[in-house]
């Protein structure tokens, strides 16, 4: 596996589910974000971690959770998800946070709340 | 006013035509200035970034930042039809740790 990958690839889930988002990045980056991108609208940064440690929430819900055990794992925990929910979430990561300029992203999770 | 504004097209243009895709934005202490590329159904791929003002090229492809007009623009040159994608811009502030700001996309056909 090279670059950032993302699993599940397509996720359909109800309104009381849990799941989770998983991606992980093969590049040897210090730094991995969170986005939700919806149609027509411009990425929305969710989460920042660096060097394990969360940086950034971007006052997202709590309904959305990010867990991130070492530098190269990133997680989306998701529970109690609203339709408005639904959308692409990309990871992405860069050299460390003060790289931010230069992200790699993974092909995203598109997900469906129903 | 939005921090970044970009047309969302579509753009449509025949093969081997110049292509020029812009961006404004409205906050002075941006200084680092990125295009990104997306294909359907894929992620966001870096095209390339720049510091400041100034001209950027890579191939085919020219960055130029006019900070005193808040205006970038990519240019592509020899369009081909594998160009067919959304092209994002973004930027970020005077430190690098600052959170970088998307615009929405600008969507581009290249026609054979």
């Amino acid at each position: 596996e090279t670059g950032v990958t993302q699993t599940p690839r397509h996720l359909v889930m109800g309104m009381t589910n849990k799941k989770s988002l998983k991606c992980e990045q093969h590049l040897g980056h210090n730094a991995m974000y969170w986005y939700k991108q919806s149609a027509k609208k411009p990425l929305e940064l969710m989460f920042v971690y660096n060097f394990k440690e969360q940086t950034e929430n971007n006052s997202v819900p709590s309904r959305f959770s990010p867990e991130c055990p070492n530098s190269s794992h990133l997680f989306l925990h998701l529970h109690t998800l609203q339709p408005e929910d639904s959308a692409l979430y990309l990871c992405a990561s860069s050299q460390d946070s003060a790289g931010g300029y230069e992200q790699y992203f993974g092909p995203g999770t598109r997900l469906t709340v129903t | 006013q939005k921090e970044v504004e970009q047309d969302p097209g579509p753009l449509s243009v025949p093969e081997g035509a110049i292509v020029s895709l812009n961006c404004t934005y409205s906050n002075s202490a941006f200084q680092y200035f990125m295009w990104y590329r997306q294909y359907s159904r894929k992620g966001p791929e870096l095209l390339m970034y720049t510091y400041s003002s100034g001209n950027k090229e890579d191939g085919r492809f020219t960055a130029q930042v006019d900070k005193s007009s808040k205006y970038i623009s990519l240019f592509i040159r020899d369009s081909q039809p594998s160009d067919s994608a959304t092209y994002l811009c973004a930027m970020s502030g005077k430190t690098s740790y600052d959170k970088v700001i998307f615009g929405p996309g600008t969507s581009l056909s290249v026609i054979p």
